[in-house]
């Protein structure tokens, strides 16, 4: 079973609205930490927003927020006020607490376009 | 404020070639990875390393070997390259995780291989 489930192949958003980015995920472990990166057209990978598993708060940087609902094992990316420059592949990913390389486990990604 | 810096950024190969691709980071990181990319999938672990002289496998480490010599290096070869090889390959590092659970990982800009 896949780990990280990211179910929107693409998406299209007009500018200055907001959009939400999907992300589901699968582990028992208790302790686990969940991370948004987005790629540009540039090719690099750009760390936007963590979320922790025993954060009792959703986590916000600026205009990007998460909407993590434990229950559901979801963890979704919420831009507010899109821009051009938004436009981008984004990732979601996971870190789990047991296990010792605490590698990230990629989702397959949501590509996002922004509509002038 | 160069971060982590991966050498070369393209590189085509014929089947068979072998070559080695440099990892740097300036951040004092404990944690180095190599993951790659594939169309239409997000990131896989090939190989990691949670300190200098250590290394371990991933999730796809067939073909590939690793060395970390150096705390800051983190080298990736391919001893005799394949077609299915060819990918973007990204290098990352980050903290010891139980310093800072969500210290995310650092990025390169990754590098575009192409195995003929």
């Amino acid at each position: 079973a896949q780990k990280i489930t990211q179910t929107q192949p693409g998406m299209f958003v007009q500018e200055k609205e907001a959009v939400t980015l999907d992300c589901t995920y699968d582990t028992s472990d208790p302790s686990y930490g969940l991370f948004w990166y987005k790629q540009p057209s540039s090719g690099e990978m750009i760390f936007l927003i963590y979320q922790g598993s025993y954060d009792q708060q959703n986590a916000t940087e600026g205009r990007y927020s998460l909407n993590f609902q434990k229950a559901r094992k979801s963890a979704n990316l919420v831009i507010s006020a899109s821009q051009l420059g938004d436009s981008a592949m984004y990732f979601c990913a996971m870190r789990e607490g047991l296990d010792s390389s605490y590698k990230l486990i990629f989702g397959s990604g949501t590509r996002l376009l922004v509509r002038p | 404020n160069a971060g982590v810096t991966q050498t070369p950024k393209f590189r085509v190969l014929k089947t068979g070639q072998s070559m080695t691709l440099l990892c740097a980071q300036d951040m004092n990181h404990e944690y180095m990875y190599w993951y790659r990319q594939d169309p239409g999938m997000g990131l896989r672990l090939i190989h990691y390393s949670v300190g200098e002289g250590t290394t371990a496998k991933g999730e796809v480490p067939d073909g590939y070997n690793v060395s970390r010599l150096k705390k800051q290096n983190f080298l990736l070869g391919l001893e005799s390259a394949a077609p299915s090889q060819t990918s973007v390959y990204f290098c990352a590092s980050s903290r010891r995780p139980g310093q800072a659970w969500d210290h995310p990982q650092h990025f390169g800009d990754g590098t575009r291989l192409s195995i003929l």
